[in-house]
């Protein structure tokens, strides 16, 4: 079965910390992105990759960054964490087909 | 720009069909249509392209007007499995980011 891992489901950081969130993928999947849910915002799309080492700001990119050293692993960082970054990350990764995308399960961020 | 859903939420008696639209205000090439039960990651239902190509749930079907730049998803015959948070998430190339709509909420009862 085809999947897209993230490597917390839940995180408690304080405010000021550097945040690191990994989702690694294992369909071999040339695209990646991140996006940020919150009720009644939808997804929002923070920074996709469309190869390695290749980035590109989303809509909403401020406070954040992203690393993609290998294909499986695209990961985002938030450099350093305030209150309103708290919310649910999810991590997702498509072929560019017609399968759509394969999503992770989230991780939910709470900065304190 | 975001997409807009309509309606926001909707509530069904099992058996009954429901519509929920997806219009956007940028050409489009493609539009997926996913559905995220509570505390889960959204799943696929069904893509459509420009041009008329799709593929998608067995048991859900949807239009993708290109002129207007909307699409519409049809649930018939609902099912108590079908409640969840449906989002249409539009993009402009293929295999290309999508910007996704701030969800209808369905709601199926018995």
């Amino acid at each position: 079965d085809v999947k897209v891992t993230q490597s917390s489901r839940y995180l408690v950081k304080r405010t000021g910390e550097k945040v690191f969130l990994e989702c690694v993928q294992d369909m071999d999947h040339e695209n990646m992105f991140w996006y940020r849910q919150d009720p009644g915002l939808g997804l929002r799309l923070i920074y996709f990759s469309y190869d390695v080492k290749m980035k590109e700001k989303g809509d909403i990119p401020e406070g954040y960054s992203v690393s993609r050293e290998k294909k499986e692993r695209f990961s985002l960082i938030l450099e350093s964490a305030s209150t309103n970054q708290t919310s649910m990350y999810l991590c997702a990764s498509s072929s560019g087909g017609l399968d759509g995308y394969t999503f992770g399960s989230g991780t939910r961020l709470t900065v304190v | 720009q975001q997409p807009v859903q309509s309606p926001q939420a909707v509530i069904l008696r099992e058996g009954e069909d429901a519509v929920i639209n997806c219009s956007s205000s940028k050409a489009l090439y493609s539009v997926h249509w996913y559905r995220q039960k509570h505390g889960e990651a959204p799943v696929f239902l069904m893509i459509l392209l420009k041009g008329g190509e799709q593929k998608g749930h067995d048991k859900i079907s949807a239009s993708f007007n290109e002129k207007k730049q909307q699409s519409s998803l049809y649930l018939t015959a609902s099912q108590l499995s079908y409640s969840g948070t449906y989002f249409c998430g539009t993009g402009g190339a293929q295999g290309g980011k999508l910007i996704f709509g701030q969800g209808t909420e369905l709601s199926v009862k018995p």
